[in-house]
């Protein structure tokens, strides 16, 4: 199947402070890749679609500000926490679309101080 | 109404049983069906994937779709711990994976 990486995998950072989360696909090019935030125990709930060359769009009572989504390219797309406070602790997962199928990156895990 | 239903759980499932995972949705344009395992702290692996009414077997996995009644299945044969995981499944209204929207998920147990 199709690999999607992301990096950093977990990241810990001091409140007030942005932080750059990378999604790449490895072996395909994906127009469209999505980002989703997990809370515990909680399921996944789409932030924001990204498609490559344009904005992202956002999903309702997600901030376009606070959570900037770059898409540069077919293989990688960005997603920038700015001003992290501790309640954007979460673990982030990214996903690239391709043949119809949505394949997901390993995540990554924020923590807020 | 949560577009995208599933019993939370726990389910405990015998190994070697049939362990039984339902998903209702509310979107009846709705279009394609998927069913991910999630182990914890780890993200979504998809299993299945379904577009058409009936049943869809891939191994060990048989998932149902009835677009009549709103409803997607997924049967899991001869139960391994392995299994042992949270299901998601997921809906879009588009052909595709495109804009998931997920259920809660279903924590499955397998005991040994």
């Amino acid at each position: 199947g199709a690999v999607v990486s992301q990096h950093p995998s977990w990241v810990i950072c001091k409140s007030g402070t942005s932080v750059k989360i990378e999604c790449r696909s490895l072996d395909f090019q994906a127009t469209t890749m999505f980002w989703y935030r997990q809370f515990p125990k909680q399921s996944l709930m789409l932030m924001a679609t990204s498609n490559e060359g344009s904005k992202a769009t956002y999903e309702q009572g997600v901030e376009k500000d606070k959570f900037l989504i770059n898409h540069a390219s077919l293989t990688l797309s960005t997603l920038t926490v700015t001003s992290a406070h501790p309640e954007d602790s979460s673990f982030y997962i990214c996903s690239a679309s391709g043949g119809g199928t949505q394949y997901f990156g390993p995540g990554t895990r924020l923590l807020v101080l | 109404q949560k577009e995208v239903e599933q019993n939370s759980g726990p389910l405990s499932v015998p190994e070697g049983a049939i362990a039984s995972l339902n998903c209702t949705y509310s979107d009846r344009v709705s279009q394609s069906f998927f069913w991910y395992r999630q182990y914890s702290g780890k993200s979504p692996e998809l299993i299945m994937s379904i577009y058409s009414n009936g049943d869809k077997e891939d191994g060990r996995f048989t998932a149902q779709l009835n677009k009549a009644s709103q409803y997607v299945s997924l049967l899991i044969r001869d139960s391994q711990p392995s299994d042992s995981a949270t299901y998601l499944c997921a809906v879009s209204t588009f052909q595709g994976a495109q804009k998931l929207v997920f259920g809660q998920g279903t924590r499955l147990t397998i005991n040994p």
